[in-house]
């Protein structure tokens, strides 16, 4: 069981480039999420997608896009990377109304240089 | 405003030492607090979800317990391998947001 696959591990971007961010689940759920992690910061929520062909947005969705692609997808797009997006970012999966607890990936190291 | 605060941002105990995390919160509506546990280089695991006042869940040397405005991770008789940051969570009234406590980094020497 694979559980919550993120790609790319690491990577490191000039400021102004754009790259996205891959996520997938095997497990069927329903919601998926993007966090960001900083120091000291804890974990905000950029965006998230409650089921399939939605999304919203959470706590931090500046300078960011994404795209449920279907039940098991969910990309995160930096159109222009910046300094400040420089984080490690995580994937999550949960089912939808009932919460046994986030599946999360194992993150992307994101440096902007 | 709903958030989270955690306490102590980092705890040295030895081998065998008793203690306790704290995680203080305040949100509307709460419909769940939760604890993750995560190791450097990977992401948060799901350890326990508490949903009201007076609820306690067990796991291993771990006790998770609630009350109207704060929890507490009690680790017995730690080990080296409970060494890591423990992450609190709060779910308010949006079903879809969850907000995180910065986290307690807890080493635990042999």
């Amino acid at each position: 069981n694979a559980g919550v696959t993120q790609t790319p591990k690491f990577q490191v971007l000039k400021t102004g480039q754009s790259m996205t961010l891959q996520c997938a689940q095997d497990m069927n759920h329903n919601s998926m999420y993007w966090y960001r992690q900083d120091p000291g910061m804890g974990l905000r929520l950029i965006y998230y997608s409650a089921s399939e062909g939605t999304t919203d947005k959470g706590e931090v969705p500046n300078g960011y896009n994404v795209s449920r692609l279907n039940k098991r997808e969910f990309s995160l797009r930096l159109e222009s990377a910046a300094p400040s997006q420089t984080s490690v970012y995580f994937c999550a999966s949960s089912e939808a109304f009932r919460h046994y607890g986030y599946t999360f990936g194992s993150g992307t190291r994101l440096t902007v240089v | 405003e709903d958030q989270v605060t955690q306490s102590p941002e980092a705890l040295r105990l030895q081998e065998g030492e008793s203690s306790s995390l704290n995680c203080s919160y305040t949100v509307s509506g709460l419909r769940g607090l939760f604890w993750y546990r995560q190791d450097p280089g990977k992401g948060p695991e799901f350890l326990f979800t508490l949903y009201s006042a007076g609820e306690e869940k067990e796991k291993e040397r771990l006790k998770a317990t609630l009350t109207k405005k704060e929890s507490f991770l009690h680790i017995t008789a730690p080990k080296p391998e409970d060494s890591a940051t423990y992450l609190c969570a709060v779910q308010g009234d949006n079903f879809n947001k969850f907000y995180f406590g910065s986290g307690t980094k807890l080493n635990v020497k042999p």
